[in-house]
């Protein structure tokens, strides 16, 4: 079984300034891992996945994380938040090489403030 | 192409009663999971279904159910309501080449249920 820990339930930054959300994993097999984001009274969309290859995966909108194997940590940063980055962020974390039912972590909510 | 959708988008019931909720997959999408988020919380998986078949079930008791129909929509159905029940209930969908493959879920905006 996999589980996940996210370990900050909020974090408020100031616009423009960089952000890490932090997201630790346990496993005991291969894994691939997600980060979803919810933004209010809304459904979950994939932001980044680490299936395979590079450590190091990015998103369209500025959102980067590292797959660290040897600190099982897939941890989520943005050099510069916007407004409108303020949402509930969650890392999830699936075994490789089976069906895809993920497992969540409980969330971090990133507040942007102006 | 339409996203997947869920209905209603609020529900409230009394302890004891059944509820139906309702998802219609992404337009091509065979496979449908659905998932428990209770306030404060992540996502728990509850079931999938592939094809109209039970793909794998997650930690919940009996009385949820599903049913996923030949063109791909679903239902979860919950019996003897507890006020635990009461969370946003999720529905994902994906396209899936097989049973054990790695696909893209795609969630709709989900349905609030509570329970009093």
């Amino acid at each position: 079984a996999q589980s996940v820990t996210q370990l900050d339930s909020q974090v408020p930054v100031f616009e423009e300034a960089p952000v890490e959300l932090r997201c630790n994993y346990s496993s005991s097999v291969s894994v691939y891992l997600f980060w979803y984001v919810q933004y209010p009274n809304q459904g979950l969309q994939l932001l980044l996945k680490y299936l395979s290859g590079s450590t190091l995966v990015e998103s369209i909108n500025g959102f980067e994380a590292e797959f660290n194997k040897s600190q099982t940590s897939f941890h989520l940063r943005k050099p510069s938040v916007h407004i409108s980055d303020t949402a509930e962020y969650f890392c999830a974390v699936s075994a490789s090489g089976g069906s895809y039912i993920p497992t969540f972590g409980r969330g971090t909510s990133l507040i942007v403030h102006p | 192409e339409t996203g997947v959708t869920q209905s209603p988008t609020h529900l409230i019931k009394t302890r004891g009663q059944q509820v139906t909720l309702r998802c219609s997959s992404q337009s091509g999408h065979n496979t449908v999971s659905w998932y428990q988020q209770a306030l404060g919380q992540g996502p728990q998986f509850i079931f999938q279904y592939y094809r109209e078949e039970e793909n794998g079930r997650g930690n919940f008791p009996p009385r949820f159910s599903g049913l996923q129909f030949p063109n791909y929509s679903s239902e979860l159905n919950v019996n003897a309501l507890e006020l635990d029940d009461s969370a946003l209930y999720l529905c994902a969908s994906s396209l899936a080449s097989g049973r054990n493959t790695y696909n893209e879920q795609f969630f709709g905006p989900g349905t609030r249920l509570t329970v009093l």
